[in-house]
Protein backbone atom coordinates (compact mmCIF):
# COMPACT_ATOMS: atom_id res chain seq x y z
CA UNK A 1 0.00 0.00 0.00
CA UNK A 2 1.33 3.36 -1.08
CA UNK A 3 1.47 6.08 1.83
CA UNK A 4 2.58 9.72 1.46
CA UNK A 5 3.32 12.00 3.95
CA UNK A 6 3.69 16.02 2.98
CA UNK A 7 6.51 18.05 5.26
CA UNK A 8 7.31 21.93 4.71
CA UNK A 9 6.66 24.85 6.54
CA UNK A 10 3.32 25.82 8.03
CA UNK A 11 4.07 29.59 7.51
CA UNK A 12 5.62 31.04 4.61
CA UNK A 13 5.50 34.84 4.05
CA UNK A 14 4.14 36.76 1.36
CA UNK A 15 5.79 37.40 -2.18
CA UNK A 16 8.35 34.22 -1.09
CA UNK A 17 8.40 30.45 -1.52
CA UNK A 18 6.10 27.97 -0.65
CA UNK A 19 8.49 24.45 -0.07
CA UNK A 20 6.72 21.22 0.51
CA UNK A 21 8.29 17.65 0.20
CA UNK A 22 6.18 14.44 -0.09
CA UNK A 23 7.77 11.59 1.24
CA UNK A 24 6.67 8.19 -0.59
CA UNK A 25 6.62 4.76 1.31
CA UNK A 26 5.04 1.53 0.35
CA UNK A 27 6.44 1.81 -3.18
CA UNK A 28 9.24 3.03 -5.37
CA UNK A 29 8.84 6.95 -7.01
CA UNK A 30 9.56 4.88 -10.14
CA UNK A 31 6.29 3.28 -10.30
CA UNK A 32 4.11 4.02 -12.86
CA UNK A 33 1.93 6.44 -11.85
CA UNK A 34 2.30 10.42 -11.84
CA UNK A 35 2.89 12.27 -8.40
CA UNK A 36 0.51 15.05 -7.62
CA UNK A 37 -0.29 18.11 -5.92
CA UNK A 38 -3.80 19.07 -4.59
CA UNK A 39 -4.29 21.90 -2.30
CA UNK A 40 -7.95 23.10 -0.42
CA UNK A 41 -8.92 26.08 0.40
CA UNK A 42 -12.19 27.68 1.67
CA UNK A 43 -12.88 30.12 -1.32
CA UNK A 44 -11.55 27.57 -4.06
CA UNK A 45 -12.20 23.65 -3.08
CA UNK A 46 -10.24 21.56 -4.34
CA UNK A 47 -7.75 22.32 -6.75
CA UNK A 48 -5.06 20.59 -8.98
CA UNK A 49 -2.07 22.01 -9.37
CA UNK A 50 0.15 19.68 -11.18
CA UNK A 51 1.86 16.84 -11.24
CA UNK A 52 5.59 14.73 -12.29
CA UNK A 53 6.47 11.57 -14.01
CA UNK A 54 9.70 10.05 -12.87
CA UNK A 55 11.35 11.00 -15.47
CA UNK A 56 10.69 14.25 -14.87
CA UNK A 57 8.19 15.29 -16.73
CA UNK A 58 5.60 17.83 -15.46
CA UNK A 59 2.33 18.73 -16.04
CA UNK A 60 1.01 22.45 -14.85
CA UNK A 61 -2.40 23.88 -14.28
CA UNK A 62 -2.11 26.94 -16.16
CA UNK A 63 -3.05 29.00 -13.40
CA UNK A 64 0.04 28.03 -11.93
CA UNK A 65 2.29 27.29 -14.58
CA UNK A 66 4.19 30.50 -14.10
CA UNK A 67 4.72 30.23 -10.76
CA UNK A 68 5.50 26.31 -10.20
CA UNK A 69 7.93 23.96 -9.83
CA UNK A 70 8.00 20.65 -8.86
CA UNK A 71 11.05 17.81 -8.82
CA UNK A 72 11.57 14.06 -8.09
CA UNK A 73 14.27 12.92 -5.96
CA UNK A 74 14.81 9.19 -6.37
CA UNK A 75 17.23 8.83 -4.20
CA UNK A 76 15.45 9.94 -1.69
CA UNK A 77 12.10 8.25 -2.75
CA UNK A 78 10.44 12.23 -2.76
CA UNK A 79 9.37 14.37 -4.42
CA UNK A 80 8.47 18.67 -4.31
CA UNK A 81 6.15 21.18 -4.90
CA UNK A 82 7.59 24.85 -5.15
CA UNK A 83 5.31 27.54 -5.51
CA UNK A 84 6.65 31.17 -5.79
CA UNK A 85 5.18 34.77 -4.89
CA UNK A 86 2.67 33.54 -2.56
CA UNK A 87 -0.41 35.39 -1.25
CA UNK A 88 -2.69 35.28 1.10
CA UNK A 89 -4.41 33.59 -1.90
CA UNK A 90 -2.21 30.60 -1.21
CA UNK A 91 -3.02 29.44 2.12
CA UNK A 92 -4.50 26.08 1.81
CA UNK A 93 -4.32 22.69 2.90
CA UNK A 94 -1.89 21.10 0.58
CA UNK A 95 -2.04 17.56 -0.68
CA UNK A 96 0.43 15.28 -2.38
CA UNK A 97 -1.69 11.97 -4.09
CA UNK A 98 -0.93 9.31 -6.58
CA UNK A 99 -2.41 10.07 -10.39
CA UNK A 100 -3.34 7.13 -12.15
CA UNK A 101 -3.32 7.45 -15.82
CA UNK A 102 -5.43 6.68 -18.45
CA UNK A 103 -8.14 7.49 -15.89
CA UNK A 104 -6.72 10.47 -14.20
CA UNK A 105 -7.86 9.41 -11.06
CA UNK A 106 -6.07 10.00 -7.59
CA UNK A 107 -5.76 6.87 -5.86
CA UNK A 108 -3.66 6.97 -2.75
CA UNK A 109 -3.27 10.71 -1.07
CA UNK A 110 -1.40 12.05 1.81
CA UNK A 111 -3.15 13.37 4.98
CA UNK A 112 -2.71 17.23 3.90
CA UNK A 113 -0.75 19.90 5.67
CA UNK A 114 -1.99 23.37 6.03
CA UNK A 115 0.48 25.96 4.93
CA UNK A 116 -0.70 29.69 5.87
CA UNK A 117 0.46 32.62 3.95
CA UNK A 118 1.00 35.48 6.19
CA UNK A 119 3.17 38.50 7.13
CA UNK B 1 -11.34 25.14 -18.34
CA UNK B 2 -14.42 22.50 -17.89
CA UNK B 3 -16.66 23.30 -14.62
CA UNK B 4 -18.05 21.04 -12.81
CA UNK B 5 -21.37 21.60 -10.71
CA UNK B 6 -22.70 19.39 -7.92
CA UNK B 7 -26.29 19.51 -6.28
CA UNK B 8 -27.29 19.87 -3.88
CA UNK B 9 -24.93 21.77 -1.67
CA UNK B 10 -25.88 19.87 1.22
CA UNK B 11 -28.29 17.01 1.76
CA UNK B 12 -30.12 16.03 4.84
CA UNK B 13 -30.63 12.66 5.05
CA UNK B 14 -31.30 9.60 7.75
CA UNK B 15 -29.46 6.23 7.85
CA UNK B 16 -31.09 3.63 5.68
CA UNK B 17 -32.30 6.13 3.59
CA UNK B 18 -30.86 5.97 -0.57
CA UNK B 19 -29.17 9.13 -1.54
CA UNK B 20 -28.18 10.38 -5.13
CA UNK B 21 -25.54 13.07 -5.82
CA UNK B 22 -25.52 14.98 -8.63
CA UNK B 23 -22.75 15.99 -10.89
CA UNK B 24 -23.20 18.47 -14.19
CA UNK B 25 -20.13 19.29 -16.35
CA UNK B 26 -20.05 22.86 -18.38
CA UNK B 27 -18.46 20.04 -21.75
CA UNK B 28 -19.15 16.60 -22.39
CA UNK B 29 -16.71 14.41 -20.92
CA UNK B 30 -17.44 11.33 -22.23
CA UNK B 31 -17.18 9.14 -18.77
CA UNK B 32 -14.38 10.46 -17.31
CA UNK B 33 -15.33 11.43 -14.34
CA UNK B 34 -14.13 9.97 -10.72
CA UNK B 35 -16.03 10.19 -6.98
CA UNK B 36 -14.51 11.12 -3.47
CA UNK B 37 -15.46 11.05 -0.25
CA UNK B 38 -13.87 13.64 2.34
CA UNK B 39 -14.49 13.32 5.75
CA UNK B 40 -13.41 16.09 7.98
CA UNK B 41 -9.67 16.56 8.60
CA UNK B 42 -8.96 13.82 6.25
CA UNK B 43 -7.86 13.78 3.08
CA UNK B 44 -10.17 12.46 -0.13
CA UNK B 45 -10.73 8.97 -0.50
CA UNK B 46 -11.41 7.61 -4.08
CA UNK B 47 -14.85 5.67 -4.52
CA UNK B 48 -15.53 5.97 -8.36
CA UNK B 49 -13.52 6.36 -11.41
CA UNK B 50 -14.73 5.67 -15.04
CA UNK B 51 -17.82 7.34 -13.71
CA UNK B 52 -18.79 3.74 -12.59
CA UNK B 53 -16.40 1.67 -11.57
CA UNK B 54 -15.81 1.15 -7.89
CA UNK B 55 -12.57 1.98 -6.35
CA UNK B 56 -10.65 -1.08 -4.34
CA UNK B 57 -12.55 -1.63 -1.05
CA UNK B 58 -15.17 0.18 -1.82
CA UNK B 59 -18.63 -0.92 -0.85
CA UNK B 60 -20.93 -2.37 -2.93
CA UNK B 61 -23.90 -0.07 -1.67
CA UNK B 62 -21.70 2.80 -3.39
CA UNK B 63 -22.90 3.72 -7.68
CA UNK B 64 -21.79 5.61 -10.00
CA UNK B 65 -23.18 6.71 -13.51
CA UNK B 66 -23.95 8.93 -16.16
CA UNK B 67 -21.65 9.49 -19.71
CA UNK B 68 -21.19 13.50 -21.04
CA UNK B 69 -22.43 16.35 -19.26
CA UNK B 70 -24.63 14.40 -16.25
CA UNK B 71 -23.58 11.89 -13.34
CA UNK B 72 -24.97 10.32 -10.25
CA UNK B 73 -23.62 8.99 -7.26
CA UNK B 74 -25.90 6.88 -5.28
CA UNK B 75 -25.58 5.27 -1.78
CA UNK B 76 -28.09 2.63 -1.97
CA UNK B 77 -28.33 2.49 1.99
CA UNK B 78 -26.99 5.07 4.13
CA UNK B 79 -24.14 4.12 7.10
CA UNK B 80 -23.39 6.30 9.79
CA UNK B 81 -20.05 6.61 8.45
CA UNK B 82 -21.50 7.97 4.72
CA UNK B 83 -21.91 11.35 6.43
CA UNK B 84 -19.30 13.02 4.26
CA UNK B 85 -18.50 15.77 1.90
CA UNK B 86 -18.46 13.97 -1.60
CA UNK B 87 -16.84 15.68 -4.59
CA UNK B 88 -16.83 14.63 -8.32
CA UNK B 89 -13.50 15.22 -10.86
CA UNK B 90 -13.52 15.64 -14.40
CA UNK B 91 -10.08 14.02 -16.33
CA UNK B 92 -11.31 14.57 -19.51
CA UNK B 93 -8.05 14.91 -22.07
CA UNK B 94 -5.91 14.64 -19.52
CA UNK B 95 -3.37 16.52 -19.17
CA UNK B 96 -5.61 19.05 -19.52
CA UNK B 97 -6.86 20.70 -16.60
CA UNK B 98 -7.88 18.28 -14.20
CA UNK B 99 -11.20 20.18 -12.41
CA UNK B 100 -13.47 19.11 -9.30
CA UNK B 101 -17.18 19.89 -8.41
CA UNK B 102 -17.54 22.53 -5.00
CA UNK B 103 -18.81 19.25 -3.00
CA UNK B 104 -21.84 18.14 -1.61
CA UNK B 105 -22.31 17.93 2.32
CA UNK B 106 -24.19 14.31 3.14
CA UNK B 107 -25.18 15.42 6.92
CA UNK B 108 -27.75 13.89 9.03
Amino acid sequence: QVQLQESGPGLVKPSETLSLTCAVSGASITRDNWWSWVRQSPGKGLEWIGEIYQSGTTNYNPSFASRVTMSVDKSTNQFSLKLHSVTAADTAVYFCATLVVPAARFDYWGQGTLVTVSS
Amino acid sequence: EIVMTQSPATLSVSPGERVTLSCRASQSVNSKLAWYQQKPGQAPRLLIYDASTRATDIPARFSGSGSGTEFTLTISSLQSEDFAVYYCQQYFNWPRPLTFGQGTKVEI
